[in-house]
């Protein structure tokens, strides 16, 4: 079954103990990205790839770092969490081409920063 | 920059009913693409439907269908015979078609809720 997948699904952590959420897809997909869900504000994207080892800054990549050494894992670190990064997390890839094609998108983690 | 503009926070509609949500963008770029999601109660983004911006004539999706009005910037998702189902927060969404670049703008979202 093509899916993108999210570890955890749910996390609390304290402010500044480092974590990383794992990101991985099936389809083999070059584009990847991450989105953080607030209230009243929508999905805003944090940091995208465009295929191993190419990645750009999002609308609000302040706070967080990816990598993408394989083509099908895009994880988002948290060096230092805090308060203001509680949200829900998406993950989401596509095929590289044409911007038509949609994202196919991750069950979301949901994170709380204490 | 592009932003994307949903004006309606929360919407309610009776089953069986049409409701339109509205999306309005703004961007200098002649050709993009325009999506709109669903999100129900589970959190998993859905897409419902997508609109090519060379294209004039407006999508359909069986009960989903679009207005898209280009020169006006805008793009609104009409739902008709409206089901329980269809209650979730909806997402208009703005893409532009430019080779390697995919960053991707979302609207707010507008809450539906279809009643019984």
């Amino acid at each position: 079954e093509a899916q993108v997948t999210q570890n955890p699904r749910y996390l609390i952590t304290v402010t500044g103990k480092k974590l990383t959420v794992t990101c991985s897809q099936n389809m083999n997909h070059e584009y990847m990205s991450w989105y953080r869900q607030d209230p009243g504000l929508g999905l805003r994207q944090i940091y995208y790839s465009m295929n191993v080892e190419v990645t750009d800054k999002g609308d609000v990549p302040e706070g967080y770092k990816v990598s993408r050494k394989e083509k099908r894992n895009f994880p988002l670190i948290l060096e230092s969490p805090s308060p203001n990064q509680t949200s829900l997390y998406f993950c989401a890839s596509k095929v590289a081409g044409p911007s038509r094609e949609t994202q196919y998108f991750g069950p979301g983690t949901r994170l709380l920063v204490l | 920059a592009q932003t994307v503009t949903q004006s309606q926070p929360e919407m309610s509609v009776q089953e069986a009913e049409t409701v339109t949500l509205s999306c309005t963008y703004d961007t200098s770029e002649n050709n993009y693409y325009l999506f709109w999601y669903k999100q129900p109660p589970s959190r998993q983004m859905i897409l419902v439907i997508r609109q090519e911006a060379y294209k004039q004539q407006n999508a359909t999706e069986n009960r989903f269908s679009v207005n898209f009005q280009k020169a006006a910037k805008s793009f609104s998702l009409k739902i008709s015979d409206s089901q329980l189902g269809d209650t979730a927060m909806y997402f208009c969404a703005f893409n532009r078609n430019s080779g390697g670049y995919q960053k991707v703008t979302f609207g707010t979202g507008t809450k539906l809720q279809v009643i019984p």
